[in-house]
């Protein structure tokens, strides 16, 4: 089955990029996202990527995507305390089957 | 964006009572809507695909006489947890099918 992994913890200082990796194993991925979840919070969409891109930039938000690695980074400039949460990855595809969420990697933004 | 709503946001319930989520679609129809189960710090784990008009689809290991779905309609799920215990106690997220998943604000069981 699918299976999407990534590290569990991330701390930065305030300033600072952040960068937090995962890899997933479906190659059929064809969408890749990236969520935002605070504390006692639903999950908040930041960003998606096309399996056919290698990257999408949104503001501070930068995604990679290495697809024969099977590897999805997301990077956030200036790291701010707001972005202090938990951010999980997940990927889909075209045939409307439910997503499937790495475990989540929490970043700590210290000032 | 497209919007989907949850309700309620949160309940507190008595062990071996039951209790619906509703899961409603507000700007488009979906046929298909999924529910997730979120405990303390994990996570996000497929629990059901609900399909309009037809019976639900449960993962490996989720009791479907215990978590009801039902999907009268392309606006709306709910999810019924019937005779609920302490474990049943998690963060219950439902997303609806349109242009992509849309998910819904979650709904926090408490189960004393």
């Amino acid at each position: 089955g699918e299976d999407v992994e990534q590290s569990l913890f991330l701390s930065v200082r305030e300033g600072d990029s952040s960068v937090i990796n995962c890899t997933y194993t479906d190659s059929s991925s064809t969408y890749l996202y990236w969520y935002k979840q605070e504390p006692g919070a639903g999950l908040q969409l930041l960003t998606y990527i096309f399996s056919n891109m290698d990257m999408k930039q949104d503001q501070r938000l930068t995604v990679l995507l290495n697809k024969k690695d099977k590897h999805l980074s997301l990077r956030i400039a200036d790291t701010q305390t707001g972005d202090s949460a938990i951010y999980f990855c997940a990927e889909g595809d075209t045939g409307r089957r439910a997503l499937t969420f790495g475990s989540g990697t929490r970043l700590q933004v210290q000032p | 964006g497209a919007v989907v709503s949850q309700h309620p946001s949160r309940v507190i319930c008595k062990s071996g009572t039951s209790v619906k989520i509703e899961c409603r679609s507000l700007d488009f129809q979906a046929t298909t809507m999924f529910w997730y189960r979120q405990f303390p710090k994990q996570s996000l784990m497929l629990m059901a695909t609900s399909n309009e008009g037809s019976k639900a689809t449960y993962e490996q290991g989720v009791e479907k006489d215990k978590f009801l779905i039902n999907h009268a309609s392309l606006t709306l799920s709910t999810l019924t947890v019937t005779s609920a215990h302490p474990e049943d106690s998690s963060f219950y997220i439902c997303s609806a099918q349109g242009e992509t998943q849309y998910f819904g604000p979650g709904t926090r069981l408490l189960v004393l």
